[in-house]
């Protein structure tokens, strides 16, 4: 079953930071998160996993909330290469070891 | 070193060839996957190869063919592809199931 990331798209000036949320309806086992631009493969950004953690490197960090089976990727002071379409992944828990299924994406543009 | 390759880059074909995808890792990983990427569509999971067994078919048709030869090696058989088969065909490794997946540049193929 996909998650569901909200917002679809979100617009930023440089500088500004922005909150990207990923939800199942499912128990997970893990999130994944991704950021493709266009034309190009998608790029690891940090795996969450199931126990409830946070993590970050550099301005971009991550929380999964695994009560509520929520995961949501924060991007402080934005820069213009954090352009693309985020995409989270989630696998379930105790099912199909491997089996990442991916939300619809947002689409994130940052302006000069 | 994370880095995938996809051989090749583009391809055309029409509905009654026979070609292959080409997917190499040299990291030492363990499980191989095919993703499917519709344009502004999230990738979806084809198949799951671990420690060079499937393990993991979505229902994919039988047009679709994997082999995995050995550990580095993924291939993607095609043959009598529909046009609506066109899309960007990725591939992921990673260290074993449910840790992070690399993407590779993927291959674009239109069926005419």
């Amino acid at each position: 079953q996909q998650p569901v990331q909200s917002p679809q798209a979100v617009i930023l000036r440089e500088g500004e930071d922005a909150v990207i949320n990923c939800s199942s309806s499912k128990a997970l086992y893990s999130v994944h998160w991704y950021r493709q631009k266009h034309g190009e493969a998608p790029i690891f950004l940090m795996i969450l996993l199931k126990g409830g953690e946070q993590k970050g490197h550099d301005k971009i960090s991550a929380s999964f909330n695994e009560k509520k089976q929520q995961s949501s990727l924060y991007l402080t002071a934005s820069q213009l290469s954090y352009s693309g379409t985020y995409f989270c992944g989630t696998e379930r828990s105790g099912t199909s070891y491997g089996k990442l299924t991916f939300g619809q994406g947002t689409i994130l543009t940052v302006h000069p | 070193d994370t880095e995938v390759t996809q051989t090749p880059k583009h391809l055309v074909m029409g509905m009654t060839n026979k070609k292959s995808l080409k997917c190499e890792q040299h990291m030492g990983h363990r499980a191989m996957y095919w993703y499917k990427q519709k344009a502004k569509k999230p990738p979806e999971l084809m198949f799951v190869y671990s420690y060079e067994k499937l393990s993991i078919n979505e229902s994919v048709p039988s047009r679709f063919s994997p082999e995995c030869p050995n550990s580095s090696l993924l291939n993607l058989h095609l043959h009598a592809l529909q046009p609506e088969d066109s899309a960007l065909y990725l591939c992921a490794s990673s260290q074993h199931r449910r840790e992070t997946q690399y993407f590779g540049p993927g291959t674009r193929l239109l069926v005419l």
